[in-house]
């Protein structure tokens, strides 16, 4: 079974703090994306990377940077911690194949508050 | 841009009974996929069922089946003998054919009454 997984479950972190989200898969996926997930919005993508040290822009990149360093691994960082980034943030990985629309595999999420 | 609506952000239904999930999206592409993702509470989200645009015949996943209706850009999700672990929240989700990323609906929210 994939497994994805993120490094905290809960933070807890003060304005202007810089936050790091890691999360790791254990299945070579090439693609990696992490998302944001608020009520009555959905989830929405913020970034993603198809590859080590490869990113594209989500729908909302402002006020986030990531890194993939490594193919399992791959952070999302907030440089300056806002408590409009108080969220859910979920990480996801899939396999890159010729025909596109493969499954994504969720970790279990960072429910983080920012005071 | 793609867009993914789902009109009933909550839904109930008593065990056992039958229940279907809207979502309607919107695209001029002709190769797509769509998915129906399912986040029980506090638990990792997980697909329930996935659909190629160019297969006519509807996906079916056990209890789980989508009614595809490809010209009226309409995927809803039925459940059939619906069970308690049922309760989530059903997000429905579109991929290009040759892209990666998902765009997804706002939710539907479904609690199963004992």
């Amino acid at each position: 079974d994939v497994k994805v997984t993120q490094s905290s479950r809960y933070l807890v972190k003060r304005t202007g703090e810089k936050v790091f989200l890691e999360c790791v898969q254990d299945m070579d996926h090439e693609n990696m994306f992490w998302y944001r997930q608020d009520p009555g919005l959905g989830l929405r993508l913020i970034y993603f990377s198809y590859d080590v040290k490869m990113k594209e822009k989500g729908d909302i990149p402002e006020g986030y940077s990531v890194s993939r360093e490594k193919k399992e691994r791959f952070s999302l960082i907030l440089e300056s911690a806002s408590t409009n980034q108080t969220s859910m943030y979920l990480c996801a990985s899939s396999l890159i194949t010729t025909g596109g629309g493969e499954t994504q595999y969720f970790g279990p999420g960072t429910r983080l508050l920012v005071l | 841009a793609q867009t993914v609506t789902q009109s009933q952000p909550e839904m109930s239904v008593q065990e056992a009974e039958t229940v279907t999930l809207s979502c309607t999206y919107d695209t001029s592409e002709n190769n797509y996929y769509l998915f129906w993702y399912k986040q029980p509470p506090s638990r990792q989200m997980i697909l329930v069922i996935r659909q190629e645009a160019y297969k006519q015949q509807n996906a079916t996943e056990n209890r789980f089946s989508v009614n595809f209706q490809k010209a009226a850009k309409s995927f809803s999700l039925k459940i059939s003998d619906s069970q308690l672990g049922d309760t989530a929240m059903y997000f429905c989700a579109f991929a290009r054919g040759s892209n990666y990323k998902l765009t997804f609906g706002k939710g539907t929210l479904l609690t199963v009454n004992p």
